[in-house]
């Protein structure tokens, strides 16, 4: 089994919709937790990173952290074409003191947005 | 700041042939990552460097691979004799202190 899990789609939505995208894990020393976007031939963007639990919100995108479950989820609200990538989470446990080390990613989503 | 840069952008190569990539970090960044990634997959991590130091290898850096960073400026990624199975995206990335910025990789083709 992985470390993290990610369901790899492909995911298909209309314009505007609401687009959730989630992974589990199981390691429960993951304290960081990252979602990157990944264009088609391109290394991956950061989009949003957290700390331990809760929400975070940038913009249309909002990423949630429930460490009791293993679960994070990242909402993208009015979805656009140019959405349309592929959504990679990452975690990294705090280790020897730094904030960020060896991340470890889920397998990725792809989503299409069309118009 | 150019962001990260990686060179070259494709590489085709023959199986058994050695191969060498490098990755220049944004100027003021100390640690260092090569990652790679196949068709379909996530980035795996393979190694990373703190300033010239190589802190952390991974298993999946076998025999024929070998990265360094002389002077914690650019870092270069070698395999030797390279297999069918190494064809995939090598990824770098740079960072500071927080989440780092990947380069746009190197694919590399093993033919």
């Amino acid at each position: 089994q992985k470390e993290v899990e990610q369901d790899p789609g492909p995911l298909s939505v209309p314009e505007g919709a609401i687009v959730s995208l989630n992974c589990t894990y199981s390691n429960s020393a993951f304290q960081y937790f990252m979602w990157y976007r990944q264009y088609s031939r391109k290394g991956p963007e950061l989009l949003m990173y957290t700390y331990s639990s809760g929400n975070k919100e940038d913009g249309r995108f909002t990423a949630q952290v429930d460490k009791s479950s293993k679960y994070i989820s990242l909402f993208i609200r009015d979805s656009q074409p140019s959405d349309s990538a592929t959504y990679l989470c990452a975690m990294s446990p705090n280790a020897g003191g730094t904030s960020y080390g060896k991340l470890t990613f889920g397998q990725g989503t792809i989503l299409t947005v069309h118009p | 700041d150019t962001g990260v840069s990686q060179d070259p952008r494709h590489k085709i190569t023959k199986r058994g042939q050695n191969v060498t990539f490098r990755c220049d970090p944004i100027s003021e960044h100390n640690r260092l990552y090569w990652y790679r990634q196949t068709l379909g997959q996530g980035p795996e991590f393979l190694t990373y460097f703190q300033n010239e130091a190589q802190l952390e290898k991974s298993r999946l850096l076998s025999d024929r691979f070998s990265a360094e960073r002389p002077k914690g400026s650019f870092s270069t990624l070698e395999i030797q004799r390279t297999e069918q199975g190494d064809s995939a995206m090598y990824l770098c990335a740079s960072s500071r202190q927080g989440p780092y910025t990947f380069g746009s990789g190197t694919r590399l083709t093993v033919v």
